[in-house]
């Protein structure tokens, strides 16, 4: 069974502390794997997709990459307004066609 | 442009009563996506859509639970029966297109509360 495990449940910054967020994933035939922000009350926020090893992108002050077992996002100067939770998802094989399973996500809070 | 959009926002009601919950995905979007999160959860998968057309309904948890899209837009899902355990955030999302690796775009949910 396809599994996404993300680490910490919670992680605590000071402002400018810099830091990463795990993805752990057991699929078979990964196709994709994504990142989304997620604010309290809010849908998922759709920030990067990574389809091979060794594949990175950045957006401000996050970079993500992807090994064949994990991904990590790192957070470079985090800003309070950088506090929310952070999911991981996994598209993978042909027989679960375009469904995204997702990890339980990563709760961050960014302290002034 | 305007994102995702799902109705009603909040919705309360009682075990046993029927709901339907609304989708209204990206305009020109052909793939709509039903996703289903619990306090503390990732969003788990419902069912799919491209077009008309459930491509995928394997997560529909039992037959309480159907989705419909008929003219390939807007989508309703819809809970008979609702039990306690039904309270969750429904979220939706669209992709231009049912194709590998695609983006899916949210909505901001509706969150069901059933008494």
């Amino acid at each position: 069974e396809d599994q996404v495990t993300q680490s910490p449940e919670a992680l605590r910054l000071q402002e400018g502390e810099s830091s990463s967020l795990n993805c752990s994933y057991t699929v078979s035939g990964l196709r994709g794997l994504f990142w989304y922000r997620q604010d309290p009350g809010k849908g998922p926020e759709f920030l990067f997709t990574l389809y091979s090893a060794g594949e990175e992108k950045e957006k401000e002050r996050l970079k993500a990459t992807l090994t064949k077992k994990e991904s990590f996002l790192h957070i470079t100067a985090p800003k309070p307004e950088d506090s929310a939770t952070y999911l991981c998802a996994v598209q993978a094989g042909r027989e679960y066609g375009n469904k995204l399973v997702f990890g339980a996500g990563t709760i961050l809070r960014v302290k002034s | 442009g305007a994102g995702v959009s799902q109705t009603p926002s909040n919705k309360v009601t009682e075990k046993g009563k029927y709901v339907e919950l609304r989708c209204d995905p990206i305009s020109g979007h052909t793939a709509l996506y039903w996703y289903r999160q619990s306090l503390g959860q990732g969003p788990e998968f419902l069912i799919y859509f491209q077009g008309t057309g459930a491509a995928d309904d394997s997560g529909l948890p039992n037959d309480r639970f159907f989705a419909v899209r008929p003219e390939g837009s807007v989508s309703t899902l819809k809970i008979q029966r609702t039990e306690r355990g039904d309270s969750a955030v429904y979220l939706c999302a669209s992709s231009l297109r049912l194709s590998s690796t695609d983006t899916q775009y949210f909505g901001p949910g509706t969150r069901l509360t059933v008494l």
